[in-house]
């Protein structure tokens, strides 16, 4: 069975900081997807991760993917407000024989960015 | 524009009735799929659908029915049988194929009284 932890799952953290979130699966993947959440929203997605060593950068947001590590990393620069969310990443494991079988979430990190 | 429709936004429900949550998609993508949230948690997979008149059960379908008559649309049913429906239901759609990335909907609160 498929498990994507995240960590830590609650973050509070002043502007202009730098952090990272980390999330770890534990069955081999090479696609990986974060995700943003606003409260009483729904997901936006941030970032699609489809390779090992893969990075994709936003603004302030920068997503990374370890294949053989089973690890993705969600690096934040000079932390801004407007940055306060819930933030999870979700892992893609495909039967064999293609399909798209939905992903498997990690618990989300709530983070929240103070002034 | 395209997108996912959820409706309706917000319900609720007297314990022993069945509700059905309608998700409608214009994108034209073939897989879509039904997760539920609880407060601080993760998303977890209940029923999805690669094609037309197919589906199958994800994690957590016991209490829980689908259909796929259209393409576009793939209502999800909470019955009675559900031991504690009461959560932030999430309809999502993808391409299918060649990524897994997920389209949300705004999503539909079911509470029961």
């Amino acid at each position: 069975e498929l498990k994507v932890e995240q960590n830590p799952l609650f973050l509070s953290m002043q502007e202009g900081k730098n952090y990272t979130i980390y999330c770890n699966y534990s069955t081999t993947s090479d696609r990986l997807y974060w995700y943003r959440q606003d409260p009483g929203k729904s997901l936006e997605s941030l970032f699609v991760l489809l390779s090992n060593g893969a990075v994709k950068q936003e603004g302030r947001l920068m997503a990374s993917l370890d294949t053989k590590a089973r690890l993705s990393t969600l690096h934040i620069t000079a932390a801004v407000h407007d940055l306060s969310a819930t933030y999870f990443c979700a892992v893609d494991i495909r039967l064999s024989g293609g399909g798209a079988d939905g992903l498997t979430f990690g618990k989300g990190t709530h983070l929240i960015i103070q002034p | 524009d395209g997108g996912i429709t959820q409706s309706p936004k917000y319900l609720f429900r007297k314990e022993g009735q069945n509700v059905t949550l309608s998700c409608e998609q214009n994108l034209n993508h073939d897989a879509m799929y039904w997760y539920r949230q609880d407060p601080g948690q993760g998303l977890r997979l209940i029923y999805y659908s690669q094609i037309v008149n197919d589906f199958q059960k994800g994690d957590i379908a016991e209490g829980y029915s689908v259909s796929r008559e259209k393409k576009e649309s793939f209502p999800l049913t909470v019955t009675s049988a559900q031991k504690n429906p009461t959560a932030f239901y999430l309809c999502a759609s993808s391409i299918g194929q060649l990524t897994g990335e997920l389209f949300f909907g705004e999503g539909s609160r079911l509470t029961v009284l």
